[in-house]
C-alpha cells in the first residue's frame, strides 16, 4: 500500500518563528488534506489541497503531485498553533484517507 | 448547522460488554467513515459507507460492525469489547464532487476505554 511519511516528527519553536512541515507519499494520490489536532484532540481541517498552493492567514500549503510531496508553512507561530499536524491522502479514488503519523509542534512564549 | 456530531464523548466498558457509537451529520453528505486513533499514531479506517444502506470494510474492521440505515447516521458497534479496542474513535463525512468523494469533515471523537 501507499506510504505517507511526515517530517520532522517533533518540532519546538519560540513564538513568532516560522516553520515548514513536509509530507511525502509513495504513489499518486487523488486528494490530500492537512489537519491540525489540538491538545483537546479535536481534528481541524486546514487545507484540502490535491495540487497547487493555498493560503489561509498565517498558514499556507503547497502540493507538488508529480513529485509526491506536500508542504505546510506556518508563519509567525503562536502558542495556539501547538498540537499535532497530520497529512492524509486518498490513494484510491472513492476510498478513505491514509494518514501519516503526524508532526508534533510545540510553540512556547 | 452542527456538522458532524458523535455520541457519547467518553465511555468505559468491561471486557465482553457491547456498545454502539452514533455518528450524525447534517450536511447531507453521501460518504461516512469510522476511524480509530491509537497513541502516537495517525487515524486508521475501520469501516466506511458510500451511501444509505451500504457499508464496506476498511483497514482494521475486525471486532466491529456498522450500519447506515439513514443517510445522516452511521453507527459503529462493538459486540464483545476487548482491551485492544481502547482508542479514540472519529467519525467523518464527505460530499461527492463529481464522481468521487471530496474533502472529509471530522467529528469531535469518542474516547473509549475497555478494562
Amino acid at each position: 500500500g501507499i506510504q505517507v511519511e511526515q517530517s520532522p516528527p517533533d518540532l519546538i519553536l519560540q513564538e513568532g518563528a516560522n516553520s515548514t512541515l513536509r509530507c511525502n507519499f509513495s504513489d499518486s494520490v487523488n486528494n490530500l488534506q492537512w489537519f491540525h489536532q489540538n491538545p483537546w484532540g479535536q481534528l481541524i481541517n486546514l487545507f484540502y489541497i490535491p495540487s497547487g498552493t493555498k493560503q489561509n492567514g498565517r498558514l499556507s500549503a503547497t502540493t507538488v503531485a508529480t513529485e509526491r510531496y506536500s508542504l505546510l508553512y506556518i508563519s509567525s507561530s503562536q502558542t495556539t498553533d501547538s498540537g499535532v499536524y497530520f497529512c492524509a491522502v486518498e490513494w484510491v479514488a472513492g476510498t478513505a484517507l491514509i494518514f501519516g503519523k503526524g508532526t508534533t509542534l510545540s510553540v512556547s512564549s | 448547522n452542527a456538522g458532524v456530531t458523535q455520541t457519547p464523548k467518553f465511555r468505559v466498558l468491561k471486557t465482553g460488554q457491547s456498545m454502539t457509537l452514533l455518528c450524525a451529520q447534517d450536511m447531507n453528505h453521501e460518504y461516512m467513515y469510522w476511524y480509530r486513533q491509537d497513541p502516537g499514531m495517525g487515524l486508521r479506517l475501520i469501516h466506511y459507507s458510500v451511501g444509505e444502506g451500504t457499508t464496506a470494510k476498511g483497514e482494521v474492521p475486525d471486532g466491529y460492525n456498522v450500519s447506515r440505515l439513514k443517510k445522516q447516521n452511521f453507527l459503529l458497534g462493538l459486540e464483545s469489547a476487548a482491551p485492544s479496542q481502547t482508542s479514540v474513535y472519529f467519525c467523518a463525512s464527505s460530499y461527492v464532487a463529481g464522481e468521487f468523494p471530496d474533502e472529509q469533515f471530522f467529528g469531535p471523537g469518542t474516547r473509549l476505554t475497555v478494562l
